[in-house]
Order: structure tokens, then C-alpha cells, then sequence
């Protein structure tokens, strides 16, 4: 399995509290990702990185915001949680493409965050 | 607004049953088509990346193929087993470079009966 460490893995907090969720890769893996996985909508991207200080929007990155200061960390901050960030969060990594290929990306095991 | 979409949404087969379900996505700008396989209360685990019109793969029991043009990819699996029950999902990859986003159908829901 590839090693990607989440953590917390649970967390309750109360809305307007900042949280920050932490994604580690000890794989060497290029690209990082933050998703949210909610009942009805599948994954959703909330942000992705493609390298150290590279980061993108995904679909839903209103109030959430990221940082990569190294390859192996990528954090996701909720600066003032709201009710709607209940959900559960999966960082994914993957590797730089080779020969033309794709490479598949890669699940942490999730955090379950509830924001009461 | 680019959109993945699979069919059907849940499926119950009997153990042993061969059965099949369908990923759509855009046939322009294609670059990539995986599937995964996500068990309740684990995290979505990769099957199958795609890249070529025509590619098929398989993986024990499990088969896809891909057909750009048209927009669909096909995911089978021979004999179901009870240990195959999972959502299978399917996410379409536009662009080449260093954008990574793929964009991810809601899945389809397989329940083996023993």
C-alpha cells in the first residue's frame, strides 16, 4: 500500500474553530490532493498541489485553503469552519506520468470531520 | 461543463453472476479514463488507468475497455464474488501537463448475494 498517513482521523469541532487536516506521503509522489467525499455528489476536488509551494483550485475550494512547504506534507485549513464542512476528506498522491502513461492516484484512508 | 456519468447507479447480482456497468464521459479532449474500486469503509483503491481508443485491461476477474471516440468505457467482471461488492467508480482526465484534475462519476453500487 502506498504509504499516506491522515490525520486526525476523526475530529469534532464547533463552527468557527480553524482546523487544519495533515496529508504525509512517505512515496516521493509529486502530486497531492484534497477531496471531500459527500452523499450524493461521489469526490469532489477541493484543492490539488503539483509540487512544493504549486497549488491549484479544485471545484469546491471556497473556505478551505492549502500549503506544501515539502513534498511529503500537504495541509488543508478550514480558517473558520462552518456547518457545511462536515464530511469526510481523503488526500490522494500520484506520481509523475512516464512514457506517455498515467499514473493512478493513491488514498489516504480519510478523515471523518463533523462541525457542530 | 465537463461530466462523467455511470450507470447504473446500483446493481445486485447473485455470487457467480457476470455482470457489467458503464463510465461516459466526453469524447473531446481526452487524455486518461481510470476506475477504482472503493469497499465501505475503505478508500478508493485504483484498478485500471486507460489512455488509448480501443485499450483494454483486465485484472483477475475484473476487465475494461475503452473506446475514446464514442466516449464510454466498459467495466466487467466475470463471476462476481461476494468479496467484489463495492461502489466502482470511473473518472475522466482532460488534460495532459500538470494539470491533475479528474473528474469523478458518483459510481455504481455492486451488491453480491452469496
Amino acid at each position: 500500500d502506498a504509504g499516506i498517513t491522515q490525520s486526525p482521523r476523526h475530529k469534532v469541532t464547533e463552527t468557527g474553530t480553524p482546523v487544519t487536516l495533515r496529508c504525509h506521503q512517505t512515496e516521493n509522489h509529486r502530486y497531492m490532493y484534497w477531496y471531500r467525499q459527500d452523499p450524493g455528489h461521489g469526490l469532489r476536488l477541493i484543492h490539488y498541489s503539483y509540487g512544493v509551494k504549486d497549488t491549484d483550485k479544485g471545484e469546491v475550494s471556497d473556505g478551505y485553503s492549502v500549503s506544501r512547504s515539502k513534498t511529503e506534507d500537504f495541509l488543508l485549513t478550514l480558517e473558520s469552519a462552518t456547518s457545511s464542512q462536515t464530511s469526510v476528506y481523503f488526500c490522494a498522491i500520484s506520481e509523475a506520468d512516464r512514457g506517455g502513461g498515467n499514473q493512478p492516484q493513491h488514498f489516504g484512508d480519510g478523515t471523518r470531520l463533523s462541525i457542530l | 461543463i465537463l461530466n462523467v456519468e455511470q450507470s447504473p447507479q446500483s446493481l445486485h447480482v447473485q455470487e457467480g453472476d457476470s455482470t457489467n456497468f458503464t463510465c461516459s464521459f466526453p469524447s473531446s479532449n481526452f487524455y486518461a479514463l481510470h476506475w477504482y474500486r472503493w469497499e465501505t469503509a475503505k478508500s478508493p483503491e485504483a484498478l485500471f488507468v486507460m489512455t488509448l481508443n480501443g485499450d483494454e485491461k483486465k485484472k483477475g476477474r475484473i476487465s475494461a475497455t475503452l473506446n475514446t471516440k464514442e466516449g464510454y468505457s466498459y467495466l466487467y467482471i466475470k463471476g462476481s464474488q461476494p468479496e467484489d461488492s463495492a461502489t466502482y467508480l470511473c473518472a475522466f482526465r482532460p488534460n495532459a501537463g500538470n494539470n491533475r484534475k479528474l473528474i469523478w462519476g458518483l459510481g455504481t453500487s455492486l451488491a453480491v448475494n452469496p
